[in-house]
């Protein structure tokens, strides 16, 4: 089975920073992905990590620790479009692929 | 366009009725995936599948049933709707365990 945990809600000024912290408790892994899912939309693809370390892409960068469980998606330079749900799935094995319940994130000007 | 297609895109079912949720990739991806996604509880995995022939259950797989006779399509079917299957449904896929998944636009089932 699986257990991921990330906030609820979070809530930044335009231009800040935002960091979104996930955890995970899985029978097995086979790395972890960070998804963005707009209002009335289909998730798209953020962010892939499988080893331990920071992976930087534009204005988004993923964190992995496996022997902690954790993760973090960094969210830099916040622009309103990136108010949106921020969702952490995990690869068990076997092609399993599990979500967490999502992150809503709300950028004010 | 390549991509992953779901029909239909709403529906409103009577309860007791069967309903069947079509998807198809043409990106010849070995895994596909039904998720339904719910208020506070994000996606849940209802059924997965590795490989055209094989199939998988998620975290809640009771009330469901999928097949995957080839590798392009992954229908979802509810035997006997019940209302608490209200919610939207998404479809995925992808080529491997450490590759994006590619999701569909979703269908919204209102189960009355």
């Amino acid at each position: 089975g699986q257990n991921i945990d990330q906030p609820t809600e979070m809530t930044a000024t335009e231009g800040a920073i935002v960091q979104i912290n996930c955890t995970y408790q899985t029978s097995g892994f086979n790395g972890l992905f960070w998804y963005q899912q707009h209002a009335g939309e289909a998730p798209t693809f953020l962010s892939y990590n499988v080893l331990d370390g920071l992976e930087e892409k534009g204005r988004f960068s993923s964190f992995l620790s496996r022997s902690k469980g954790y993760s973090y998606l960094l969210l830099k330079e916040l622009q309103m479009k990136d108010s949106a749900s921020y969702l952490c799935a995990v690869t068990e094995g076997d092609y399993k692929l599990s979500f967490g319940a999502g992150t809503t994130v709300t950028v004010r000007a | 366009i390549a991509g992953i297609t779901q029909a239909p895109t709403s529906q409103i079912l009577a309860a007791g009725r069967r309903m069947t949720l079509r998807c198809t990739q043409d990106m010849r991806h070995n895994a596909m995936y039904w998720y339904r996604q719910d208020l506070g509880l994000g996606l849940r995995l209802i059924h997965y599948s590795n490989t055209a022939g094989t199939t998988g259950k998620g975290e809640v797989p009771d009330g469901y049933s999928v097949s995957r006779a080839n590798t392009d399509d992954f229908p979802l079917t509810l035997a006997s709707a019940v209302p608490s299957q209200t919610s939207v449904y998404f479809c995925a896929s992808s080529a491997g365990e450490r590759t994006e998944a590619f999701f569909g636009q979703g269908t919204r089932l209102t189960v009355v």
